[in-house]
């Protein structure tokens, strides 16, 4: 089976500016997370879809993110305007029930 | 947002030396997951633990679901220098209509050959 599917794997933008990631789950996973690595920091979960339905953006900063899931398959997470302290890596995950798959991480680096 | 703690923060260890780390939360979780992530990667699923008390194992990786369902713990016996990456536990917590998974701070393994 096919992983879950992010790009780009590395991004560097200047401050202010706006930038995209893209996620393609696994095919027929319906629930699709977005979560925030810092470095040296755990994964924190940023959004959560079930289907094109958002269930859970609670610690998305809706100021300058946003995230939609077309169709309840790819999804796209924006930033705009990105602030320094948006360094990390943004990973996406896919799962079924229980068992979440993670792709491999867009790095963004906000100069 | 909530994160549960996870101890040590790093280890250095040399080869064949057996590995232990822990989780401790102060919310009841009624799902464990243990996952190890290597550099530029995302992270990976090592074993899910779905029961208070239960023990699994896998390889030469056990983990246990605490009791009071609010701790994990993680072995590795023999380490391998492919053992090297940051472990992270996970509690996946049900709330309303959602299952959140919530991260551990991550424990740094290094192996010497």
């Amino acid at each position: 089976e096919a992983g879950v599917a992010q790009s780009p794997r590395y991004k560097i933008i200047e401050k202010r500016q706006s930038v995209a990631f893209w996620c393609n789950p696994i095919s027929g996973h319906a629930t699709l997370y977005w979560y925030q690595q810092i470095l040296g920091q755990g994964p924190k979960l940023l959004i959560q879809f079930q289907n094109n339905g958002v269930v859970d953006d609670s610690q998305l900063p809706k100021d300058r993110f946003s995230a939609e899931r077309l169709k309840g398959v790819d999804s796209t997470l924006k930033i705009q305007p990105a602030k320094l302290e948006d360094s990390a890596v943004y990973l996406c995950a896919s799962s079924l029930t229980y068992g979440y798959t993670f792709g491999s991480g867009t790095r963004l680096t906000v100069v | 947002g909530q994160q549960l703690n996870q101890s040590p923060q790093s280890m250095f260890i040399q080869e064949g030396e057996d590995v232990s780390m822990n989780c401790t939360s102060s919310s009841i979780f009624n799902t464990w997951l243990w996952y190890k992530q290597e550099p530029g990667e995302g992270p990976v699923l090592l074993i899910a633990l779905y029961k208070a008390g239960e023990l699994t194992s896998n390889g030469r990786l056990t983990a246990q679901f605490g009791i009071t369902r609010k701790d994990s713990f993680l072995n590795i016996s023999a380490s391998i220098p492919s053992d090297v990456g940051i472990y992270f536990c996970a509690g996946l917590g049900y709330g309303g209509a959602t299952n959140k998974l919530i991260f551990g701070t991550g424990t740094l393994l290094a192996v010497q050959p």
